[in-house]
């Protein structure tokens, strides 16, 4: 069955700790990205990969980063330095940057800082 | 600067009522368009796309949307709406330039639909 996995669903942090939240994708796409929905705000892009062992930042990276070590795989750090992490992540993959193509998105965390 | 403007925060319908979502950006070179849905407690899905071509656009369950350049708009419409249509829509953009090919969403619209 093929799609994109994030774990846990739900996530309690306390404030000052770093916190990582995982994206699995078996769709064999090359682009990964994270983005973060806030209410009455839509989605804002946090960090976005091309191909592995390469990513950018998005609108919003600031207190945030990433790795892409394997093609499936691209997990989010929220580090401390996030001013208002409290949010619902999102991860989405396309088959590349090309474009035409459709983003195709997880299940989402929802991340709570308490 | 570039943004996607969704007007209606939140719709309430009755079933089978017509149902045109608004959706606006602000840009005036090449876009890509899309609407996307989220269904209570599932994943975001793609309703329908517009890259070209006929600027009337069907998705899937009975969506449409019609890309007026002009007025910069890719309303969403449904003639009749159901109880399942329930849901958080959101329109998106893609703005075709050099070197950046993000996807750019509005704050999304709210619908229920009554029974």
């Amino acid at each position: 069955d093929g799609g994109i996995t994030q774990s846990p669903k739900y996530l309690f942090r306390k404030e000052g700790q770093n916190v990582t939240l995982s994206c699995e994708q078996n769709l064999n796409h090359d682009a990964m990205y994270w983005y973060r929905q806030d209410p009455g705000q839509g989605l804002r892009l946090i960090y976005y990969s091309q191909i592995v062992n390469d990513f950018q930042k998005g609108d919003i990276a600031e207190g945030y980063s990433v790795s892409r070590e394997k093609k499936e795989s691209f997990p989010l750090t929220v580090t401390s330095a996030q001013k208002n992490p409290t949010a619902f992540y999102l991860c989405a993959s396309s088959i590349n940057r090309g474009l035409h193509n459709e983003q195709f998105f997880g299940p989402g965390t929802r991340l709570t800082v308490l | 600067a570039q943004s996607v403007s969704q007007h209606n925060h939140h719709v309430i319908l009755s079933e089978a009522a017509s149902l045109e979502l608004g959706c606006n950006y602000s840009y005036g070179g090449t876009v890509n368009l899309f609407w996307y849905v989220q269904y209570p407690g599932q994943h975001l899905q793609l309703l329908l796309k517009y890259f070209s071509g006929d600027p009337l656009v069907k998705g899937i369950k009975g969506f449409e949307a019609e890309f007026i350049k002009s007025k910069f708009s890719f309303n969403l419409r449904k003639p009749s709406v159901q109880w399942s249509d329930t849901a958080e829509y959101f329109c998106a953009v893609i703005l075709l330039r050099t070197g950046a090919n993000n996807l750019f969403f509005g704050t999304g619209t709210r619908l229920t639909v009554i029974p």
